[in-house]
Formats: C-alpha cells, structure tokens, sequence
C-alpha cells in the first residue's frame, strides 16, 4: 500500500513563500495527490490536487516531481490565517466499481506563521 | 450557502452503548463521506455514500456503519462503543461520487468512557 510522509511541523515568517514537502514512493501511476489543511477547531479544507504535472489554483501550487515520488504544496505569500495543518492525500483507483478508492493520509505538517 | 452540518456537536457515551451522528451536506451535493480523526492515527476514511448506497468503505470492523437518505443527509451509527473509538467524526460533502473537492462539517467529538 502506498505511504505518505510529511514533516511534523514547519516554520514560516509571514509573506514569505512557504514550501510543504510529502514523500509517497510507493505512489502508484493512478494515484492522485490531494492536499487538505485544516486550521484550529475547524474541519478539514480542500486546498490542490493533481496527477502528472504541477497545478495551480487561487490559494496554492502543487509542483510533482517528475517521478512523482514526491510533490511540494508551496504557498506562496503565507499570512497568518494560513497557520493550520497540513495534510498530503493519496487517492487509489481501486477498479471495483465506478468512482471505487482507496485513500492513504499523511500525519500532517502543522505550519505555524510568524508575524 | 450553508455549510455542512452535523449533530450533535459533542456526546458523551460509555463502553458498550451505541451512538448514532448525523451529516446534512451542503444543497445539492449528493455524496457524503464520513471519516475518524485522533491524535494517534490522525485522520482515517470511514465511507461514502452517494444516492443512498454505500459506494466506497474504508478499513473499519463492521460495527461502524452509516446510511444515507433520498435527500443525501446521512447517519453514521457505532455500536458496541469501545474506549478507542473516542474520536472526532467528521463528515464532508461534495456534488457528486468520489469528487475531488469534499466540503468538511465541523465534526461530531465523541468520548467514550
């Protein structure tokens, strides 16, 4: 089964990029990666996903590595309201059925941003 | 718009009982997933129901189950409590089977005693 590993927690100064690593090796070709954040007391919030090539969207940039054995959620100006976890998702086809998955979570990264 | 939203928000039950937590998604979206979230294994996928079945299932015993409505609220029900499934319940919604953007409530906390 795949694995997601991220660092437990990152430091960043406010208006700064800010860049949050997630290694998944054993990622297979189908996989999608998925990131979700999650800020204090508050249920989880879709932020990026992508398959191939790096994505970007109004809150966020996933870049992949090419082997995609890697992906980087960056941020790109980081403001205190960006202070939350953060969390790196797989999504497996599993084929048993139309819109069929498994899903792998990593533990999260908890960004703090200081003023 | 208004959110997802899930009742109760907090519940206190004791090893043995039974505990049913209900989700009602934002208008319009079809699909409801429910997930467990605790400090030691962090965030887990439970189900997702889409038109009233059960469409993906994740590795939880059977004693977690849930069930969905023709109007695409949901309940999940856990029964014979265990101290370990002390937990938040989240649930998330989103338009349509297995899409990308799910929409999360703010969670049921469930302690079991």
């Amino acid at each position: 089964d795949a694995k997601t590993t991220q660092p437990n927690s990152m430091e960043s100064n406010e208006e700064e990029p800010v860049h949050l690593p997630c290694n998944h090796s054993t990622i297979s070709g189908t996989d999608y990666i998925h990131w979700y954040r999650q800020l204090p007391s508050q249920g989880p919030e879709y932020v990026i996903h992508g398959l191939t090539s790096n994505v970007n969207n109004r809150m966020a940039s996933l870049a992949i590595a090419e082997d995609r054995k890697s992906s980087t959620l960056i941020l790109h100006r980081a403001t205190l309201r960006d202070a939350a976890v953060y969390y790196c998702i797989l999504r497996h086809s599993t084929y048993s059925g139309a819109g069929s998955y498994q899903l792998t979570f990593g533990k999260g990264t908890k960004l703090s941003v200081i003023p | 718009k208004a959110g997802v939203t899930q009742t109760p928000r907090y519940l206190i039950k004791t090893r043995g009982q039974q505990v049913t937590l209900s989700c009602s998604p934002i208008s319009g979206h079809r699909s409801v997933s429910w997930y467990q979230q605790t400090p030691g294994q962090g965030l887990q996928f439970l189900f997702e129901y889409f038109s009233e079945t059960q469409r993906n299932k994740g590795n939880f015993p059977g004693r977690f189950s849930g069930r969905q409505f023709s109007n695409s609220r949901s309940e999940m029900n856990v029964s014979t409590l265990e101290l370990g499934d002390s937990a938040l319940y989240l649930c998330a919604s989103s338009l349509g089977l297995a899409d990308d953007e799910q929409f999360f409530g703010p969670g049921t906390r469930l302690t079991v005693l």
